[in-house]
């Protein structure tokens, strides 16, 4: 079964600095990993991917991801942390594994979420 | 942009009562998705359709549950007897094109669903 880990339910960061928050994640074969994130009232937006390659994946809004295989972590960073970042960040990870010709084992599994708050 | 559109925004319905959610996903997509999250916790999967038929279903969508595409536009989430641990936020994905697993899924903006 695969499965995300988010350890930290918020973390705290002020304007201008860096960020960084966490996800692990477990599966079987090799995953693909996905941030999303959901301000206020709102639903899921993407944010970036790891699909192969290059190991530092850029996202929307300056975000961007580093894949560690060892670590099995695909922690979200931002250089310069911006007051309207303040939102939640899921993780979610799949098998890349999928039967094309039903979808099937093509599902998300979702971290519980970090909270960001940026102040200024 | 393309954006997945979920109706009614929240719905309130009483216990026992069938409540029917729906989603339009992104008009190209071919395999679609519920999630939910209750108040606080994660976000869940529920089923995965495609070509007409439900692919994979989590064991949380039990016999009370069903999805439909009714139309070339429209896909449906029906609970048919709703119980208070029902209420949640439901989103419904959708992701594109047959051949590339990679795609990412896109969410629409939820349903709030509160069974009272």
């Amino acid at each position: 079964a695969q499965s995300v880990a988010q350890p930290e339910d918020q973390v705290n960061v002020a304007e201008g600095n860096p960020l960084t928050v966490k996800c692990t994640y477990s599966v079987s074969g090799n995953p693909y990993l996905f941030w999303y994130v959901q301000y206020p009232n709102r639903g899921l937006q993407f944010l970036l991917k790891y699909i192969t390659g290059d190991n530092l994946v850029k996202g929307s809004y300056g975000f961007e991801a580093e894949f560690n295989k060892s670590q099995t972590s695909f922690h979200l960073k931002k250089p310069s942390a911006l007051v309207s970042d303040s939102a939640l960040y899921f993780c979610a990870v799949r098998d890349r594994f999928e039967f094309l010709d039903t979808g099937t084992a093509s599902k998300l599994t979702f971290g519980t979420g970090t909270r960001l708050q940026v102040t200024l | 942009e393309p954006e997945v559109t979920q109706t009614p925004s929240h719905q309130v319905t009483q216990m026992g009562q069938e409540v029917i959610l729906r989603c339009v996903p992104i008009s190209n997509h071919l395999y679609f998705y519920w999630y939910r999250q209750i108040l606080g916790q994660k976000v869940e999967f529920l089923v995965s359709f495609y070509n007409n038929e439900i692919s994979e279903k989590s064991e949380i969508f039990d016999d009370q549950f069903s999805v439909e595409r009714p139309d070339g536009s429209n896909f449906t989430l029906k609970i048919r007897s709703t119980k208070l641990e029902d209420s949640a936020m439901y989103f419904c994905a959708s992701r594109g094109l047959a051949g590339d697993r990679s795609y990412e899924q896109y969410f629409g903006p939820g349903t709030r669903l509160t069974v009272t």
